[in-house]
């Protein structure tokens, strides 16, 4: 149980151009869904918080205009990159967080290769 | 200010050695939560351990065991006869409801590399 999927687990775009990349839970209901990046050779930086039908809440220093999240139902979260640039290539991971389980479990998807060319 | 820190950022050894991974963490709750996580080349988190602060009986599983130490605010993780199937990114990572509203916080990572 417990499983996390991303979609797509790699792509490729060109520069300025927008592209979603999907986190689903596949056998749990979330109503917290988390968003990672990790850039080569560095660690999981959280990038928003996303709570089912509401607003999600980005972190210091991430342009909420650029990295957009909606998290529709209780089982789906996207992150758009709009207008992507070469510096936004890097490994994006998702997140989620069962109603039921105490505030800290977390359950990770296998993770979004993005390369801006 | 990092709030965990992994001072190794990269430690090599020989197969069949052992191995221990440091991880100090900072926090001003009572309650939180320690996590280790393994990063494999193929990038996908996988969860080995999660510790709750009134819990400082030390785990083992397997050839794998941590030391949880409130004292020295430490959390370490020892691989017992290293295999290279163990290279990877380790990250110990915090959570708690205070200072980090119980999202997860991550410290740089150590990179295992077991050569033959």
């Amino acid at each position: 149980g417990a499983v996390v999927s991303q979609h797509p687990s790699w792509v490729i775009c060109k520069s300025g151009t927008s592209v979603k990349i999907e986190c689903r839970s596949l056998d749990f209901q979330a109503t917290t869904m988390f968003w990672y990046r990790q850039f080569p050779k560095q660690s999981l930086m959280l990038m928003a918080t996303s709570n089912e039908g509401s607003k999600a809440t980005y972190e210091q220093g991430v342009e909420k205009d650029k990295f957009l999240i909606n998290h529709a139902s209780l089982t789906l979260s996207t992150l758009t990159v709009t207008s992507a640039h070469p510096e936004d290539s890097s490994f994006y991971i998702c997140s989620a967080r069962p109603p039921q389980e105490l505030l800290y479990e977390q359950y990770f998807g296998p993770g979004t290769r993005l390369t801006v060319t | 200010a990092q709030k965990v820190t992994q001072a190794q950022t990269e430690i090599s050894v020989v197969e069949k050695e052992d191995v221990t991974l440091d991880c100090v963490y900072e926090t001003r709750d009572t309650t939180y939560y320690l996590f280790w996580y393994k990063q494999p080349p193929s990038g996908e988190l996988v969860f080995l351990i999660r510790r709750n602060s009134f819990d400082e009986q030390n785990e083992i599983s397997g050839r794998y065991s941590w030391n949880f130490q409130k004292s020295t605010s430490s959390f370490n993780f020892t691989i017992t006869a290293s295999q290279v199937v163990d290279s990877a990114v380790y990250f110990c990572a915090l959570s708690d409801l205070m200072e980090y509203g119980n999202k997860l916080v991550f410290g740089a990572g150590t990179i295992l590399r077991v050569k033959s």
